[in-house]
């Protein structure tokens, strides 16, 4: 149980275009998620917390127009990087937390997103 | 505010060899411990866990113990394997419901065959 998707796990696009990650909960519900992002090389950077039905919680520094997070269900958040440039390309990987049962979080595949 | 230092890497070992990952945290109240684990190209797993002072995590011979009094939760497994090559991150999340989790800057493993 406890298992949390990714799609797509790799995606190349173009300079300017927008591209959207999913993020699902496929045994449980989630009624937070969050969005990280790592370099190459280093640890996790939180990006945002996801509530369902509400806007997301971004941490310092992260453009909210920029990346644009629905968390529309108790099993999907999806992230959206609008107007992609190449300083975009990372590898993005989501949680969520399982309320039901504890606080702990639950890790995606990630995705790796390569702007070009 | 929260966080968490761990020893830097890479780390290189023989297989079979014994391996220790240091790891020491800052926080307020009574925070829950993890390790995780990424290997090449993957998301994290979460290797183990404990939750309160004293508490042992354990999982595929992997052990950590939750040291208050030190503020420490120190990663050993007593011979590694090729398989376990891989990056390991040591993290903490506070006591409530709304925390984040907080993570050390992650160490690189290298197992030799």
């Amino acid at each position: 149980g406890a298992v949390v998707s990714q799609h797509p796990s790799r995606v190349i696009c173009k300079s300017g275009t927008s591209v959207k990650i999913e993020c699902r909960s496929l045994d449980f519900q989630a009624t937070t998620m969050f969005w990280y992002r790592q370099f190459p090389k280093q640890s996790l950077m939180l990006m945002a917390t996801s509530n369902e039905g509400s806007k997301a919680t971004y941490e310092q520094g992260v453009e909210k127009d920029k990346f644009l997070i629905n968390h529309a269900s108790l099993t999907l958040s999806t992230l959206t990087v609008t107007s992609a440039h190449p300083e975009d390309s990372s590898f993005y990987i989501c949680s969520a937390r399982d309320q039901q049962f504890s606080y702990e979080q639950y890790f995606g595949p990630g995705t790796r997103l390569t702007v070009t | 505010g929260d966080s968490v230092t761990q020893m830097e890497g890479p780390v290189t070992l023989s297989e079979e060899a014994f391996l220790t990952i240091n790891c020491t945290y800052t926080a307020t109240g009574y925070p829950s411990l993890f390790w995780y684990v990424q290997y090449p190209g993957e998301g994290l797993q979460l290797l183990l866990k404990a939750t309160k002072a004293d508490d042992k995590g354990s999982n595929k011979g992997f052990e950590a113990t939750y040291r208050k009094e030190t503020t420490s939760f120190h990663l050993e497994k007593g011979s590694v394997q090729v398989s376990d090559s891989a990056v390991y991150f040591c993290a903490l999340s506070g006591d409530s419901s709304a925390s984040k989790i907080i993570f050390g800057s992650g160490t690189r493993l290298s197992i030799r065959p």
